[in-house]
This record gives structure tokens, C-alpha cells and sequence, in this order.
């Protein structure tokens, strides 16, 4: 089946540095890929969709300069968190859907999701 | 927007059970698709079933079927046969025309030995 890959699966790091975290479709290829946030014990919260080519489109609140989405081909997408602080710290998941398949019936593919935490 | 509403917080079912999660949404398209993911501790989201809104015929996969009522926007999932390896958040999903996701709050369902 599909296969999302995402790394790291956790991170430490400190106030005021940046993070980048790493996508990839495995063995299918993606235009768009979608990051979410999630608490503990709480549900995802879409943050934006990255478009292969083009600019990621960011959810109402989530800020664009602070979350920097680049998707530089159909495999790969990467979500860097700049000048991280302790409130960054959570769960972060992406996904991604086959362009190869019928895009209306098609589920989303999940990575195994990065936890990271801002000391 | 759409949301979408899971009004159980925490469930829990006998193992050899059956537990019927419950899922609304609101939305004013006509053409869409819903989805359920279960999110056990790894946090890996796997998916569990899927239906297009536009068939009547309730999905099936297995232990899993859904309860798909379009008029009232209710998506409820039932798992038969409960076994302990189904303990796991549920998250509903629903997906627009612009195939966008978005998920509910969840469900934890706990399968009792």
C-alpha cells in the first residue's frame, strides 16, 4: 500500500532555532500534501495544504512566516517551524493522497507523525 | 466551513462486543466523502472505511459498517465483534470538493477484556 515516510519521529530543540520537518510519498506521487497539528487528546487541525510547484495555501490563524511549507517535487514536502517557542511544542502529522487515483474516493495517507518539543 | 462532530469523548466495550461511534457534520455541498481513521498509541492514523456520498448503500469493510443518513449528515460507525487491538482513538473525517480533510474531536474507545 501507500506509504508516507516523515522525519524526524521526535525532535528536541532549543527557544529561537528552527525545525524542519520532512514528507515523503514513498512509491506514489503527491501534488498536494497537507500538515496537521495535533494536541494531546485532541483531534488534527488542518494547518495548510502544500502544492507541488506552487505556494502552500495556510488555515485561517496559522501563521505563513512562522510555518515555512516548500513542496520542490511530487515526493517530498517539508514543513520547517522558524524561531520555535515552547507553545510550538506538539504533535506534528502529514499527509498526502496518490495522484494516481481517482482524487474523490482517494484516503489520505498519514506519516507516522514527528513530536517535538521547544525547551 | 465544515465541521464535524463526534459528541462521545470515551467509549468502552466488552471484547466480543458491539459499539457504535457516532459522527455528524455540517456542510452545504451535495458531493462529498466520509471517512473513519483509527489513531491507536503508536498515533500511526489508519484507515478503517469510507463512504461517497452520493451512494446509498452503507459501506462495509469487515467488523466495520457504517450508518450513513445524508439527510440527517449522520456518518455512525458499528464494530462487531470487538476485539482488543480496535482500543484506539476514532476520528470521522470529511472531505470537500476542494479535497480538503477535516477531522472530528474523536472518539477513545476502550475494548474490555
Amino acid at each position: 500500500g501507500a506509504v508516507v515516510s516523515q522525519h524526524p519521529s521526535w525532535v528536541i530543540c532549543k527557544s529561537g532555532t528552527s525545525v524542519k520537518i520532512e514528507c515523503r510519498s514513498l512509491d506514489f506521487q503527491a501534488t498536494t500534501m497537507f500538515w496537521y497539528r495535533q494536541f494531546p487528546k485532541q483531534s488534527l487541525m488542518l494547518m495548510a495544504t502544500s502544492n507541488e510547484g506552487s505556494k502552500a495555501t495556510y488555515e485561517q490563524g496559522v501563521e505563513k512566516d512562522k510555518f515555512l511549507i516548500n513542496h520542490a517535487s511530487l515526493t517530498l514536502s517539508t514543513l520547517t517551524v522558524t524561531s520555535a517557542h515552547p507553545e510550538d511544542s506538539s504533535f506534528y502529522i502529514c499527509s498526502a493522497r496518490d495522484r494516481g487515483t481517482s482524487s474523490y474516493n482517494s484516503p489520505l495517507h498519514f506519516g507516522n507523525g514527528t513530536r517535538l518539543t521547544v525547551t | 466551513a465544515q465541521t464535524v462532530t463526534q459528541s462521545q469523548p470515551e467509549m468502552s466495550v466488552q471484547e466480543a462486543e458491539t459499539v457504535t461511534l457516532s459522527c455528524t457534520y455540517d456542510t452545504s455541498e451535495n458531493n462529498y466523502y466520509l471517512f473513519w481513521y483509527k489513531q491507536p498509541p503508536s498515533r500511526q492514523m489508519i484507515l478503517v472505511i469510507r463512504q461517497e456520498a452520493y451512494k446509498q448503500q452503507n459501506a462495509t469493510e469487515n467488523r466495520f459498517s457504517v450508518n450513513f443518513q445524508k439527510a440527517a449528515k449522520s456518518f455512525s460507525l458499528k464494530i462487531s465483534d470487538s476485539q482488543l487491538g480496535d482500543t484506539a482513538m476514532y476520528f470521522c473525517a470529511f472531505m470537500n470538493t476542494g479535497n480538503q480533510f477535516y477531522f472530528g474531536t474523536g472518539t477513545s474507545l476502550t475494548v474490555i477484556p
